[in-house]
């Protein structure tokens, strides 16, 4: 079974301040991780996904995350906030097999204030 | 290249009536997921098909829901009898394991359903 823990459901930051979204998984196999970014009324487009190539993963925008396997998690983080980046973030882990659902956490909204 | 294309965007169903909601996934993409999202909560799981076959149904309520994805025509979401609580933004995503490592999903901009 696989699952994923975003802690803080709500983070605020200051334009140009480190941004860090916390995001711990479960999982009984390697995991594929993902972090999508939800605006106002849109889909989720993908910001970044880990599948084993390289643990530090480099995404759009800016962002970036790390997966620690000896702590489980897959933190997201921006060195220099944006008003832009307002908007709600979700973690996502799946398998490697094709049958195995993506199973996403219960989101991150982030508040950039000026 | 087109996206995941999902209609209607907004649909609007009196309670006891059916919802039909379509996803066209991105093209040469041969698996479609179904997400449900509450106000002010996360995306649940609900179906994660094949062409014509059902790999998940695990999140899908026993009851009013069905899911299909045909060999020819878009995935359709299907709710019978919608009730107040059916009211929630419905996401498809569509993927191509083994086209792109990771069993990345993409989304559509998602229908929202409201029942009145």
């Amino acid at each position: 079974a696989q699952s994923v823990t975003q802690l803080g459901s709500h983070v605020s930051v200051s334009e140009g301040a480190l941004v860090l979204l916390r995001c711990n998984y479960s999982s009984s196999v390697p995991p594929y991780l993902f972090w999508y970014v939800q605006y106002p009324n849109q889909g989720l487009q993908l910001l970044l996904k880990y599948t084993s190539a390289a643990t530090l993963v480099k995404g759009i925008n800016g962002f970036e995350a790390e997966f620690k396997k000896s702590e489980t998690s897959f933190h997201l983080t921006k060195p220099s906030a944006h008003m832009s980046d307002a908007a709600e973030y979700f973690c996502a882990v799946t398998g490697y097999s094709s049958a195995s659902k993506i199973i996403f956490g219960s989101g991150t909204r982030l508040s950039i204030r000026p | 290249n087109a996206g995941v294309m999902q209609n209607p965007r907004h649909l609007v169903r009196r309670r006891g009536q059916e919802a039909r909601l379509r996803c066209s996934p991105v093209k040469g993409h041969s698996h479609v997921y179904w997400y449900r999202q509450l106000p002010e909560e996360g995306l649940k799981f609900m179906v994660y098909l094949q062409k014509e076959n059902i790999i998940d149904e695990s999140g899908m309520p026993k009851e009013r829901f069905s899911a299909e994805f045909p060999k020819e025509g878009p995935s359709i979401l299907r709710i019978q009898q919608v009730v107040r609580g059916d009211s929630a933004a419905y996401f498809c995503a569509s993927s191509h394991p083994g086209q792109d490592s990771g069993n990345t999903i993409y989304f559509g901009e998602g229908s929202w359903l409201t029942v009145v």
